[in-house]
């Protein structure tokens, strides 16, 4: 069964450096996104991502945040000057429409 | 807007007995519901997802859940808990605007022996 794939499974960080986290989406997939979920708590959407441009991100997405597609194949969000409260697991996900959801394994993010 | 909200966050059985997660839906459209698990430490495993057909929906480990529109309810259950069915349980709505999901606040098993 095809999977999203995330690297690295687990990322220390120091406080202000950037981080670059990487997805690779199912290949037919046309929707990708981020969620994150800081630890204990829920699952929260970050950004959504169609036809190379973000679709809709939320207020957690600010200005340190970024989302690319480089090469037709990753998926990568970027956090420029990562904060103690940039601690969390990042989850990508792509789906090919309404229902065809797929989730990573997740990236452990944790900014010392 | 739509949006799920789990009663309950934290329910415990013992194990053989039956396991009921709470999860109600607010949506001006049909929904897309769904169910999630997650083990420890681990990511996110889809168990099942409404999606406007049948309305008793089968997932997997023995779970369903049925969509009840009069009650805007998506209950999870399953027959007989196994202590391996300890986990954090999500219920989720896709939203129309670019199909991201909404979670809710989760449902933490406790299975006892």
């Amino acid at each position: 069964e095809p999977e999203v794939t995330q690297t690295p499974s687990h990322q220390v960080t120091q406080m202000g450096q950037e981080v670059i986290l990487r997805c690779v989406p199912i290949s037919n997939h046309l929707y990708f996104y981020w969620y994150r979920q800081i630890l204990g708590q829920k699952v929260e959407f970050l950004v959504s991502f169609y036809n190379n441009e973000i679709s809709e991100k939320s207020e957690i997405f600010d200005d340190q945040f970024s989302v690319e597609r480089p090469d037709g194949s990753n998926f990568t969000l970027k956090i420029r000057s990562t904060k103690l409260e940039d601690s969390a697991m990042y989850f990508c996900a792509s789906s090919d429409g309404p229902v065809g959801y797929t989730f990573g394994s997740g990236t452990r993010l944790t900014v010392v | 807007a739509q949006s799920v909200t789990q009663l309950g966050s934290h329910v415990s059985v013992s194990e053989g007995a039956l396991v009921l997660l709470r999860c109600n839906y607010s949506s001006s459209v049909p929904p897309y519901l769904f169910w999630y698990v997650q083990y420890p430490n681990q990511g996110l495993q889809l168990l099942l997802k409404y999606t406007s057909a049948a309305t008793l929906v089968k997932g997997i480990n023995g779970f369903e859940a049925e969509f009840k529109k009069s009650e805007t309810s998506f209950h999870l259950t399953k027959p007989s808990a196994h202590m391996s069915d300890a986990a954090e349980y999500f219920c989720a709505v896709r939203t129309d605007s670019s199909y991201k999901l909404i979670f809710g606040s989760g449902t933490r098993l406790l299975v006892r022996p």
